[in-house]
């Protein structure tokens, strides 16, 4: 089993959807929690932190449940833009905090 | 945001040579660099820490001997993949911490033929 584990996409959304991705880590010891975006054949970046109180960037939403050891990313009101693959990232709270990269989860917006 | 960057962007080389990969914080001092390696459609795999000063600390099952890592100054660390195959095409990307949040390299596109 991996230690990030996705939704398996593609997702393929109308302009306007909301699309809600999922997932979950195995390693209870993880520390820190983000979403990173990944252009094609591009590096990723950094979209948002991830809290436990849930926090929200324009159309962006994250949650995460530590219990379940579920994380979640609601994007709404999609556009065109958002086209990419979206990574699930987790920091190992020991072995000096190294990111655990999810496989991705690919969304095409369509027109 | 940190910068870091990479060079070369993409290179091309026959099976059997070997290739340097460059990575350069630019506006940050970095004790510590990360490599990864993404293959298509999968994730970022985790090869290996790279110490300034110091031997780099390799992921369990990347070989050390043929993933050559340097990290000789605060701003630059460097990745040699000896002897390249066909297996070793990937997207390689390097990546420095200088405080909470990691900024990542725009990675180098390696084909070996």
């Amino acid at each position: 089993r991996k230690e990030v584990e996705q939704d398996p996409g593609p997702f393929n959304v109308p302009e306007g959807a909301t699309v809600a991705f999922n997932c979950t880590y195995s390693n209870s010891a993880s520390q820190s929690f983000f979403w990173y975006r990944q252009d094609c054949r591009k590096e990723p970046k950094l979209l948002m932190s991830v809290y436990s109180s849930g926090n929200e960037d324009g159309r962006f939403t994250a949650q995460l449940n530590r219990a379940s050891q579920y994380i979640s990313l609601l994007i709404r009101d999609s556009k065109l833009s958002d086209s990419a693959t979206y990574l699930c990232v987790v920091r190992r709270g020991n072995q000096g905090g190294k990111l655990i990269f999810g496989q991705g989860t690919e969304l095409s917006v369509k027109p | 945001g940190a910068v870091v960057s990479q060079h070369p962007s993409w290179v091309i080389c026959k099976s059997g040579t070997s290739v340097k990969i460059e990575c350069r914080s630019l506006d940050f001092q970095a004790t510590t660099m990360f490599w990864y390696r993404q293959f298509p459609k999968q994730s970022l795999m985790l090869m290996a820490t790279s110490n300034e000063g110091s031997k780099a600390t390799y992921e369990q099952g990347v070989e050390k001997d043929k993933f050559l890592i340097n990290h000789a100054s605060l701003t630059l660390s460097t990745l040699t993949v000896t002897s390249a195959h066909p297996e070793d095409s990937s997207f390689y990307i390097c990546s420095g911490r200088p405080g909470n949040e990691q900024f990542f390299g725009p990675g180098t596109r390696l084909t070996v033929l």
